[in-house]
């Protein structure tokens, strides 16, 4: 079945202290995408990968790392999370085309203390 | 990237056809127009896209006039597992790109 799995899916943890959060998907695609989404503010873009070794700042990127060191994997990387950071997250891929239709995950809902 | 604009919030009852527009004004020669929906707390889901004229699905119609300015989502009788956020996106189809989601439409059907 083809989908993009993040974990973990839930995460409290304390403010300092880093954490990540894994996607992989299964399709073969070249792009993929983080997100967050926030009460009243819809869903903004973290970063995107265009292919591996190839990604770029979305509209939200500050306080966030990634990498693409794999074409399935697209790990999120928080190296010193903040309360604000508390959202819930959304790993997203397609095919070679960034226009294609995305493939979203389940989401990641992280609360930062 | 095009900004989109769709209103806030729609009632319908089941039933009826549900039609949600979305204005892009600034939009590109590439750029195509893609719609999703997204239910609470789970990922938004691809209902369909298009370039031009109409496009149909079994899911969805989309419509976008000669200057594709703007488009319209319609969903044929709506249920009430049609109530979610719906989105309009636009942007290129090739390439990587940055994606810009909007506000979106939360639509409400009533039984």
């Amino acid at each position: 079945e083809a989908q993009v799995t993040q974990n973990p899916r839930y995460l409290i943890t304390v403010t300092g202290k880093k954490l990540t959060v894994t996607c992989s998907q299964n399709m073969n695609h070249e792009y993929m995408s983080w997100y967050r989404q926030d009460p009243g503010l819809g869903l903004r873009q973290i970063y995107y990968s265009m292919n591996v070794e190839v990604t770029d700042k979305g509209d939200v990127p500050e306080g966030y790392k990634v990498s693409r060191k794999e074409k399935r994997n697209f790990p999120l990387i928080l190296e010193s999370p903040s309360p604000n950071q508390t959202s819930l997250y959304f790993c997203a891929s397609s095919p070679d085309r960034g226009g294609q239709p995305q493939h979203f995950g389940d989401g990641t809902r992280l609360s930062i203390l | 990237l095009a900004k989109t604009t769709q209103p806030i919030s729609m009632d319908s009852y089941e039933g009826q056809e549900v039609n949600i527009t979305c204005s892009h004004n600034n939009i590109a020669t590439n750029d195509y127009i893609t719609w999703y929906q997204q239910f609470p707390s789970q990922g938004p889901r691809f209902i369909i896209q298009g370039y031009k004229t109409k496009v149909t699905n079994e899911v969805a119609s989309l419509f976008i006039p000669a200057d594709r300015k703007s488009s319209t989502l319609s969903l044929p009788r709506v249920s009430l597992s049609d109530t979610a956020v719906y989105y309009c996106l636009v942007g290129e189809a090739t390439g990587g790109f940055k994606t810009i989601f909007g506000a979106g439409t939360r639509l409400f059907v009533k039984a």
